[in-house]
């Protein structure tokens, strides 16, 4: 059974950083892209970062470009969002979610998907 | 930068058939997919490859893609279908949902 499961979210401050991890297991982890997704709650899906199978392609939304990071451990098959910088408007939660391919980029859809985990900017 | 526009609501009775539209420029072109999301739940994947069902879905639930809008429907709609709807696709390597619909069975 996949299972993607989420953690380090919490309530931070502008200006502050966040690390937020997403522990995989049920499938080969390093055959797959992986992604992060936000959420506000109430409003609709923002996708956020995806990294390629052995992390050599990423990719960032222009809202966090420069602030945040993705990186993936695929010896412990972890995958991780380093958060810099972190505004109010950056307040949601926080999907861990599985390409269907290996590739980031590549056409494709998300097949699995985390509980989430909730990120609040405020001061 | 590439949109994907969907109705805010549509209603249906149960037993009915629920119809969800997807716009985007040229869609029919790329593939797309759907999402389902109920209250408090991370999204499930129920159409991928513009109308392939993931195993578990149930058949009730098809796509299709032409021209510029993809559609997902829900046949014989059940009180369990109530959620919200986002369809997806990706544009310059990068992934694009639409705005999500709120399917309401009343």
């Amino acid at each position: 059974e996949v299972q993607l499961v989420e953690s380090g979210g919490g309530l931070v401050q502008p200006g502050k950083s966040l690390r937020l991890s997403c522990a995989a297991s049920g499938f080969t982890f390093d055959d797959y892209g992986m992604y992060w997704v936000r959420q506000v709650p109430g409003k609709g899906l923002e996708w956020v970062s995806g990294i390629n199978w052995n992390s050599g392609t990423i990719g960032y939304a222009d809202s966090v470009k420069g602030r945040f990071t993705i990186s993936r451990d695929n010896a412990k098959n972890f995958l991780y969002l380093q958060m810099n910088s972190l505004r109010a408007e950056d307040t949601a939660l926080y999907y861990c979610a599985k390409w269907s391919g290996k590739w980031f980029g590549e056409p494709g859809r998300f097949d699995y998907w985390g509980q989430g985990t909730l990120v609040t900017v405020s001061s | 930068s590439f949109e994907l526009t969907q109705p805010p609501s549509v209603s249906v009775s149960p037993g009915q058939t629920a119809t969800i539209t997807c716009s985007g420029d040229k869609l029919g072109d790329r593939n797309a997919c759907w999402y389902q999301q109920k209250p408090g739940q991370s999204p499930v994947l129920v159409i991928f490859q513009d109308n392939k069902r993931p195993s578990g879905i149930p058949e009730r639930f098809s796509g299709s893609n032409s021209g510029n809008t993809a559609t997902l429907t829900i046949n014989g709609t059940q009180a369990m279908d109530e959620a919200d709807y986002y369809c997806q696709t990706w544009d310059r390597s990068t992934v694009v949902f639409g705005g999500g619909t709120k399917l309401t069975v009343l």
